[in-house]
């Protein structure tokens, strides 16, 4: 079975910083995908960004980016330049590609990003 | 925007009676599925739902929980008799045919059980 892990409980930045948050998974599949979901206080899940994992080129989506190194089963997401709009909680997301497991979303444990004015 | 609708926003249940919560995904999606998230712990995946039929269910979906698309448009989670544990966030997602396509989520039913 896959497991997604994100060891940073909480995050903080001021606006217009930087911040990473990191996520790592396990599995022994070749071809799944990963997601970035956010969840902001109204508690709805919202996509983020999604990468394929046999596509090297790391996916960006405007402010948005993700650094992806298969080997090490490490999957991070950049926020640049932070908005007081980006303070959700972020939930890191596996999908297998194939199999019985096909479909269905395994999530991390998530990370409060709370951004400071 | 076609968007996942999710009602009630709130139920509150004795312990053990049976609720149903309600779901209408996109029109034109195909997979269904229901996610749980108790208060403050990590979203987990209970029961995905192609074809009209189960495709694959967690450790948590036990006899207690069924699902249903009655007329071709709703998806209905039941839970027969509710424990206290059943308490949580309940989120209906569902999307297109196609391994990288998003799933859309509703905006949850809150399940609180007295």
């Amino acid at each position: 079975a896959q497991t997604v892990t994100q060891s940073q409980p909480e995050m903080s930045v001021q606006e217009a910083e930087t911040v990473t948050l990191s996520c790592t998974y396990d599995t022994s599949e070749s071809d799944y995908y990963l997601f970035w979901y956010k969840q902001p206080p109204s508690r709805q899940m919202i996509l983020v960004i999604r990468q394929e994992a046999y596509k090297q080129q790391n996916a960006t989506e405007n402010r948005f980016s993700v650094n992806f190194q298969k080997a090490a089963k490490s999957f991070s997401l950049k926020i640049s330049d932070s908005q007081l709009g980006d303070a959700a909680m972020y939930f890191c997301a596996y999908r297998s590609a194939w199999g019985t497991s096909y479909g269905k979303l395994t999530f991390g444990q998530g990370t409060i990003l709370t951004v400071h004015p | 925007e076609p968007e996942v609708t999710q009602t009630p926003s709130h139920q509150v249940t004795q312990m053990g009676q049976e609720v149903i919560l309600r779901c209408v995904p996109i029109s034109n999606h195909l997979y269904f599925y229901w996610y749980r998230q108790i208060l403050g712990q990590k979203v987990e995946f209970l029961v995905s739902f192609y074809n009209n039929e189960i495709s694959e269910k967690s450790e948590i979906f036990d006899d207690q929980f069924s699902v249903e698309r009655p007329d071709g448009s709703n998806f209905t989670l039941k839970i027969r008799s509710t424990k206290l544990e059943d308490s949580a966030m309940y989120f209906c997602a569902s999307r297109v045919l196609g391994g990288f396509t998003e799933a859309f989520f509703g905006q949850g039913t809150r399940l609180t059980v007295v």
